[in-house]
């Protein structure tokens, strides 16, 4: 079946500091990948996504980039602000699963001045 | 990308009581919803799939006579929860599948708490 991991958290930064989140996958067929971001009190929301090995998504500063050799989908951002603070979720959407998404476990990210 | 809405955003209920929670899809006709309940600090676990028209698909280990789900529209879907107790008390999480179906968007959640 399908699977995510993602790397064990809380992650806490200083403000400008370099982030990696890393994300891998098992998956039947050719998955399109995700990156949800969920902000205190709300919802989910879409940040980036690949549907393709070696495409690259990228939002807001973030980028991840489909690696089928690894398996892998990891989040990386240059500089971070506090306002990055957030849970984050990789998540994979594979044909064979009639459009279901399968989560990670989420990282909480934390963000200090 | 699609804006969803949940209603209500926060609901406090009695022991027994059933509680309704509405997922509307308020900028286009979504064929397809999904429900996911979300507990602290853990993922989204699917709990069923909406479909409108059609009696929905339950994940396994979910109650379909607990959790009653109603996608009567092409813009809305319900999903009632029968005689509540403490345990249910989450956050449920209503998306919606976008027109090419590559993409899910969120609502915002409604909490939930049993007491």
């Amino acid at each position: 079946g399908n699977s995510v991991t993602q790397m064990e958290g809380p992650v806490t930064l200083s403000e400008e500091a370099f982030l990696t989140i890393n994300c891998t996958y098992t998956a039947t067929g050719y998955p399109s990948l995700f990156w949800y971001v969920q902000y205190p009190g709300e919802g989910l929301q879409l940040l980036l996504k690949a549907t393709k090995a070696d495409d690259k998504g990228s939002n807001k500063g973030f980028e991840a980039t489909y690696r089928k050799e690894t398996t892998s989908f990891h989040l990386e951002k240059g500089s971070v602000q506090v306002s990055d603070s957030a849970v984050y979720f990789c998540a994979l959407r594979s044909s064979a699963s009639y459009g279901k998404l399968t989560f990670g476990q989420g990282t909480i990210l934390t963000v200090h001045p | 990308g699609a804006v969803v809405s949940q209603h209500p955003s926060w609901v406090i209920c009695k022991s027994g009581t059933s509680v309704k929670i509405e997922c509307r899809s308020l900028d286009f006709q979504a064929t397809t919803m999904f429900w996911y309940r979300q507990f602290p600090k853990q993922s989204l676990m699917l709990m069923a799939t909406s479909n409108e028209g059609s009696k929905a698909t339950y994940e396994q280990g979910v109650e379909k006579d607990k959790f009653l789900i109603n996608h009567a529209s092409l813009t809305l879907s319900t999903l009632t929860v029968t005689s509540a107790h403490p345990e249910d008390s989450s956050f449920y999480i209503c998306s919606v599948e976008g027109f090419t179906g590559e993409t899910q968007y969120f609502g915002p959640g409604t909490r939930l708490l049993v007491l």
